[in-house]
């Protein structure tokens, strides 16, 4: 059974930063890409960044573009997020999602973890 | 930025009948959309990919259908564990992958 387990949120202030992990079972980690994906409360879905299965392929949207680090452990099965100068339109539950594929540009998101909540406010 | 327009926003209809949901992008997508449901609380599920191929597992019930810029999810008969929030995703222009703003299906 595929198992993705979001850690790392929780209340920061404006300016701080804070480092999301994801830890993947129940497949082969390092056969595929991954994501984040962040979801404000009450809102829609926004796809934040990805990377692909050997890290050779990575790309952000431009909200986070310069403050946002995606990066992978495949000897650990897992998947980080670095979030540095966070600011209050941050705030969001962050999903971590498997692609359907090893390459990133895919961005077919075939399972998800249940998030981890980042909350940006002084 | 590929932008993704759902209609309508809230779909208020009753089990049993049909459902169509609408995504329409502001640029050709060709045929790379797909379209996820969710639950409150629940993270999303992938129900088409492709425009319209259904994913593992998810019933026949369940169509898409479109390329290019206009998209329709079906929901042939309605059953209560549909009513969710459906969103559409394109992934045509890597890295610019964008969702729809939802459809929210609720019962009538």
């Amino acid at each position: 059974e595929v198992q993705l387990v979001e850690s790392g949120g929780g209340l920061v202030q404006p300016g701080r930063s804070l480092r999301l992990s994801c830890a993947a079972s129940g497949f082969t980690f390092d056969d595929y890409a991954m994501h984040w994906v962040r979801q404000a409360p009450g809102k829609g879905l926004e796809w934040v960044s990805g990377i692909s299965w050997n890290s050779g392929s990575i790309g952000y949207a431009d909200s986070v573009k310069g403050r946002f680090t995606i990066s992978r452990d495949n000897a650990k099965n897992s998947l980080y997020l670095q979030m540095n100068s966070l600011r209050a339109e941050d705030t969001a539950l962050y999903y971590c999602a498997k692609d359907v594929l090893p390459l990133v540009a895919a961005a077919l998101f075939d399972y998800w973890g249940q998030g981890t909540l980042v909350t940006v406010s002084s | 930025e590929i932008v993704l327009t759902q209609s309508p926003a809230t779909l208020s209809l009753s089990p049993g009948e049909r459902a169509t949901l609408s995504c329409r992008a502001s640029q050709s997508v060709s045929s790379y959309l797909a379209w996820y449901q969710q639950k409150p609380g629940q993270a999303p599920r992938l129900l088409i990919y492709d425009a319209s191929n259904r994913a593992t597992g998810i019933p026949a019930r369940f169509s898409g259908s479109g390329s290019g810029t206009d998209f329709t999810l079906t929901i042939s008969s309605l059953e209560p564990e549909d009513f969710a929030v459906y969103y559409c995703q394109q992934r045509s222009n890597w890295p610019g992958i964008t969702f729809g703003q939802g459809t929210r299906l609720e019962i009538k």
